[in-house]
């Protein structure tokens, strides 16, 4: 079974709207944590935000949150007031076990997010 | 001047050549990977370090060697290349940010073979 789905191969978002990218994620871990990375068309891939599993609150940074559903094990990406540099390729990746010293990261296939001027 | 970089960026190279792509940091981490990326499948890890002495295989890393040679430089060698190896290759370094290991990535080397 596939530990991250990404189930959205590409999303169309127009300039300024909010975006929800879905992440579900498959692991009997109780300590796991999950990451979202952001790559650009110049290809880097850049760290948005963290989740720990026993987080009590949605992470979030600026315009990046997490909607972090456990029971439900999904993890998605939300960007509120969307912009065209935000156009790029999305991957949402776990790290099982705990926080320090586990470094295996498990990626998902991605989803291209596209922002319509 | 980036904190983590990769040369070189891009190679062409044929089959049965042994190619090996470097990663240098500047960010001071004991922690070092190497993955690769092929359309549709993410990223997967093909080694790991900890740091100089201790250096681990992680998912797909058959075909792969590395070399870690100091705590800021990690290179992965390819001693035969084949087709299949086209992919782009990271090198990643981790540090504790926010409570939780995150793993920072170099800009990328795109190889080909041919």
């Amino acid at each position: 079974a596939q530990k991250i789905t990404q189930t959205q191969p590409g999303m169309f978002v127009q300039e300024k709207e909010a975006v929800t990218l879905d992440c579900t994620y498959d692991t009997s871990d109780p300590s796991y944590g999950l990451f979202w990375y952001k790559q650009p068309s110049s290809g880097e891939m850049i760290f948005l935000i963290y989740q720990g599993s026993y987080d009590q609150q949605n992470a979030t940074e600026g315009r990046y949150s997490l909607n972090f559903q456990k029971a439900r094990k999904s993890a998605n990406l939300v960007i509120s007031a969307s912009q065209l540099g935000d156009s790029a390729m999305y991957f949402c990746a776990m790290r099982e076990g705990p926080n320090f010293g586990n470094e295996k990261l498990t990626f998902g296939t991605g989803t291209r997010l596209t922002i319509i001027p | 001047d980036a904190d983590v970089t990769q040369t070189p960026r891009n190679r062409i190279t044929k089959t049965g050549k042994r190619i090996m792509l470097e990663c240098s940091q500047t960010k001071g981490h004991d922690r070092m990977y190497w993955y690769r990326q092929d359309p549709g499948l993410g990223l997967r890890l093909i080694y790991y370090s900890f740091d100089v002495k201790d250096i681990n295989k992680g998912e797909i890393s058959d075909g792969y060697s590395v070399s870690r040679q100091a705590q800021a430089k990690f290179s992965l060698s390819l001693e035969s290349a084949i087709p299949n190896q086209t992919a782009l290759y990271f090198c990643a370094t981790s540090a504790r940010v926010g409570g939780t290991d995150t793993q920072y990535f170099g800009p990328g080397t795109r190889l080909t073979v041919l």
